[in-house]
């Protein structure tokens, strides 16, 4: 069965710090990836995802991540965290043929000043 | 463009009781969807619709109901609420089908309180 897998249901950074947070898939064929943001008392909306080609996707405010095949992994990633990143991350990969988009359970960023 | 609107936003209802949750998109999306948000759990798909007049069941649609009547408007029904639908709910709509890479657009959710 398709699954998303989100390591670490929270992650705390510092202010300015890397932000990594961590994404890994069970497919065989290499499946579309997305990487939603929720803040607080809102909807989801599309940070970057990935579908053909160029295996490292650049999104909204300086956020990227990569495709990587041999490890099954889409590792969301930010240089440098702001205080605003504040919010719950969620992955989620689909296939054309399945039913539905499986979405991971999603990260908590927390940002210290 | 509102993009897609859900009413109401908060909601407490008492067991056994129904209610319509709305949900409306001015994208002119054929897809759209309904998904329930609870801790640890992530989004699980209630139901969701490829086109009006065409619905399917998602992973968790016991209790639920919906009908598309037109592409704009796509209803959450439930029909004897319960404890366990305790929750917060969200639709989405994509012009095409999320599974083949098409981005989703949320909206700002209807937190719902079973008693």
């Amino acid at each position: 069965a398709q699954s998303v897998t989100q390591l670490g249901s929270h992650v705390s950074v510092s202010e300015g710090a890397l932000v990594l947070l961590r994404c890994n898939y069970s497919s065989s064929v290499p499946p579309y990836l997305f990487w939603y943001v929720q803040y607080p008392n809102q909807g989801l909306q599309l940070l970057l995802k990935y579908t053909t080609g160029a295996t490292l996707v650049k999104g909204i405010n300086g956020f990227e991540a990569e495709f990587k095949k041999s490890e099954t992994s889409f590792h969301l990633t930010k240089p440098s965290a702001h205080m605003s990143d504040a919010a719950e991350y969620f992955c989620a990969g689909g296939r054309t043929g399945f039913q539905k988009l499986v979405f991971g359970t999603g990260t908590r960023l927390l940002v210290s000043p | 463009n509102a993009g897609v609107t859900q009413t109401p936003k908060f909601q407490v209802l008492k067991t056994g009781q129904s209610m319509t949750l709305q949900c409306a998109q001015d994208m002119n999306h054929e897809y759209m969807s309904w998904y329930r948000q609870d801790p640890g759990m992530g989004l699980r798909l209630i139901h969701y619709s490829v086109g009006a007049g065409i619905t399917d069941q998602g992973e968790v649609p016991n209790g639920y109901n919906v009908s598309r009547s037109t592409t704009e408007d796509f209803p959450l029904r439930l029909l004897s609420a319960a404890p366990s639908q305790t929750s917060v709910y969200f639709c989405a709509s994509s012009y095409s089908i999320p599974n083949a890479g098409e981005t989703q657009y949320f909206g700002p959710g209807t937190r719902l309180l079973v008693l």
